[in-house]
């Protein structure tokens, strides 16, 4: 089991620039979910699927776009990358709706300029 | 809204010091609570939980009691290591949600 993996591991991007963060699970969870957390913030929801064909909504969506296509894989789009977004993002995903356990992958560092 | 309140950082201790790191919630009905750990350069990963009001949750010699009457869920441990240097996040599940909402995080540094 390589549990939630996550590509690529750092990034530049240049203001504007469109990119695709990946997230791929080999535990058949159905729930899965992208989080960013930035320095005295702690860990904020961006969006989160139920399954496949189903996304929602986080706190925090605005410049973000999801697909779930797949049970295995959820990635996570940034159209026109701002400055704002520099952050880590990780993503998750669970069993089950009731988050008694969730699993996170190592995380994407990405920087705007 | 469902929040959660963490205590601030950074804490240093010595080795074998006791550690409580302090964490209070807001929510309607009962969420469930959760304490997560990330050390460097990983993601985070679950340390324990309590899913309803006087459960304990512990793992690794850590322990945090769901504490209804004063919305609280402290971690504590008797007898910190070097190697539990690391952030400590506390979560928080509300009822019916599909998400979790997450303190700032507190990052515990032991040394020797």
């Amino acid at each position: 089991n390589a549990g939630v993996t996550q590509t690529p591991k750092f990034q530049v991007l240049k203001t504007g620039q469109s990119m695709t963060l990946q997230c791929a699970q080999d535990m058949n969870h159905e729930y899965m979910s992208w989080y960013r957390q930035d320095p005295g913030m702690g860990l904020r929801l961006i969006h989160y699927s139920v399954g496949a064909g189903i996304t929602d909504q986080g706190e925090v969506p605005n410049g973000y776009n999801v697909s779930r296509s797949t049970t295995e894989d959820f990635p996570l789009r940034l159209l026109s990358a701002a400055p704002s977004q520099t952050s880590v993002y990780f993503c998750a995903s669970s069993q089950d709706r009731g988050l008694e356990t969730q699993y996170f992958g190592p995380g994407t560092r990405l920087l705007v300029l | 809204g469902d929040s959660v309140t963490q205590m601030e950082g950074p804490v240093t201790l010595s080795e074998e010091a006791f550690l409580t790191i302090n964490c209070t919630y807001t929510a309607t009905g009962y969420p469930s609570l959760f304490w997560y750990v990330q050390y460097p350069g990983e993601g985070l990963q679950l340390l324990l939980k309590a899913t309803k009001a006087d459960d304990k949750g512990s793992n690794k010699g850590f322990e945090a009691t769901y504490r209804k009457e004063t919305t609280s869920f402290h971690l504590e441990k008797g007898s910190v290591q070097v190697s539990d240097s690391a952030v400590y996040f506390c979560a928080l599940r509300g009822t019916g949600a599909n998400n979790l909402f997450f303190g700032t995080g507190t990052r515990l540094t032991v040394i020797p």
